[in-house]
């Protein structure tokens, strides 16, 4: 079973805008990573937001993570046709299942020049 | 560093056909995983080695076989290919709470 739930499921924005994708999860975490997965490629860690915080940045990343309502966010500030790719949230669960990630079935963001 | 290797990158196979995917690290990790990816869908854990001599079941382990043969190897056996075993099959390794993951085999059973 999928952990995560990624909405939305496709993303189409022109370069120089924001794309936000959000990411739902069903049980208890130890942490949230997101990854990009580049067309036909393997998937790149992106950053990553620990149960304990609520929000981080990376360059142009901006994360949150509200674990009262089980959910968080990527949002990807200025974007470029570069940044053209699927996006995946993927759960660390605590302690038996801390490594084993849990991932969502992805936002597919297309950035027009 | 090559970082995550993984042979080959395609393969065709016919029903019932074996094969192993390699997958190896020059990262010196301990724990390494083995997913699969349909369309539509994240990737699922099949397999995984916390450590070198151990391996456990993941998600989706049935119809599948694993061997951490070193501290750099970790392949994915299929001893019986079965059409539903048609998918991208992605090996990954992990540092601190971060995993790094091979480009990918892509695998089609008829």
């Amino acid at each position: 079973s999928q952990q995560g739930e990624e909405d939305p499921q496709a993303l189409s924005i022109q370069e120089g805008e924001n794309a936000t994708m959000n990411c739902s999860y069903k049980t208890s975490i130890n942490n949230l990573q997101w990854y990009r997965q580049n067309s036909g490629r393997g998937l790149v860690h992106l950053i990553l937001i620990r149960s304990n915080e609520r929000e981080k940045h990376s360059g142009r990343l901006r994360v949150t993570l509200d674990t009262s309502k089980k959910s968080s966010s990527l949002l990807i500030t200025a974007s470029r046709a570069a940044d053209t790719a699927s996006y995946f949230c993927a759960t660390d669960g605590t302690t038996d299942s801390w490594g084993k990630l849990q991932f969502g079935a992805g936002t597919q963001v297309v950035v027009t020049p | 560093n090559a970082g995550v290797t993984q042979t080959p990158k395609f393969q065709v196979l016919k029903t019932g056909q074996s094969m192993t995917l390699q997958c190896a690290q020059d990262m010196n990790h301990n724990s390494m995983y083995w997913y699969r990816q349909d369309p539509g869908m994240g990737l699922r854990l099949i397999y995984y080695s916390a450590s070198e001599g151990t391996t456990d079941k993941g998600e989706v382990p049935n119809g599948y076989n694993v061997s951490r043969l070193n501290k750099r190897e970790f392949s994915l056996r299929l001893e019986s290919a079965a059409p539903s075993q048609t998918s991208v099959y992605f090996c990954a390794s992990r540092q601190g709470d971060t995993q790094y993951f091979g480009p990918g085999t892509r695998l089609t059973v008829l």
